[in-house]
């Protein structure tokens, strides 16, 4: 069964380093989001891509996030540079449409900030 | 901006029992979707059920129904005979429709414990 692949599952990294985390949607799924739930916290989104463009990036402190999407396949959002309020599960979704098709989504990565 | 509330952190209920999570959310659009979707300990989470606004019927998947009220913003989740694989986080989750961004806004979440 295709599923949406995560990487790394966990991550420890020191204050005011960078981080990047990696995600490879279902194949022929257009739309990637990403997504940051905090502990005891539903998810927020953070960017929402089609294709390689970004449709929101709303919420995505801008500062010291980033995303991109390349090729409209695989994508990657950074952090630079990490602060302790960062700690957090980085969950990336990919549906097939924009319109409301269901959003499978990846196991996540674990971030921890020291 | 839209708002999604599950006032019950946390339910509990014996195997076999039926159990109801809340949910309302705040919005100012007509057309919407909104979502329940379960997050087992450690895996991924994965989508329960879905109903669109524009629909009056509530949507049904085998033991999981909805109790869609769209006047007064309520969007209940109902598991019947409650299994041990039930036991997990609910999130309730509502989008936009129509093409533009659609990504989810979530809830804080009710973790549902399931007694043997």
């Amino acid at each position: 069964e295709a599923e949406v692949a995560q990487s790394p599952r966990y991550k420890i990294t020191e204050k005011s380093q960078a981080v990047a985390f990696w995600c490879d949607p279902i194949s022929g799924h257009a739309t990637l989001y990403w997504y940051r739930q905090i502990l005891g916290q539903g998810p927020e989104l953070l960017v929402q891509f089609q294709d390689e463009s970004v449709v929101d990036d709303s919420q995505l402190p801008k500062d010291r996030f980033s995303a991109e999407r390349l090729k409209g396949v695989d994508s990657t959002l950074k952090i630079q540079p990490a602060e302790l309020g960062d700690s957090a599960m980085y969950l990336c979704a990919s549906s097939l449409e924009r319109l409301n098709t269901e959003a499978f989504f990846g196991q996540g990565t674990r971030l921890t900030v020291v | 901006a839209q708002t999604v509330t599950q006032s019950q952190p946390e339910m509990s209920v014996q195997e076999a029992e039926t159990v109801t999570l809340s949910c309302t959310y705040d919005t100012s659009e007509s057309d919407y979707y909104l979502f329940w979707y379960k997050q087992p300990p450690s895996r991924q989470m994965i989508l329960v059920i879905r109903q669109e606004a524009y629909k009056q019927q509530n949507a049904t998947e085998n033991r999981f129904s909805v109790n869609f009220q769209k006047a007064a913003k309520s969007f209940s989740l109902k598991i019947s005979d409650s299994q041990l694989g039930d036991a997990a986080m609910y999130f309730c989750a509502y989008s936009l429709g129509g093409g533009g961004a659609d990504g989810l806004t979530f809830g804080k979440g009710t973790h549902l414990i399931i007694q043997p």
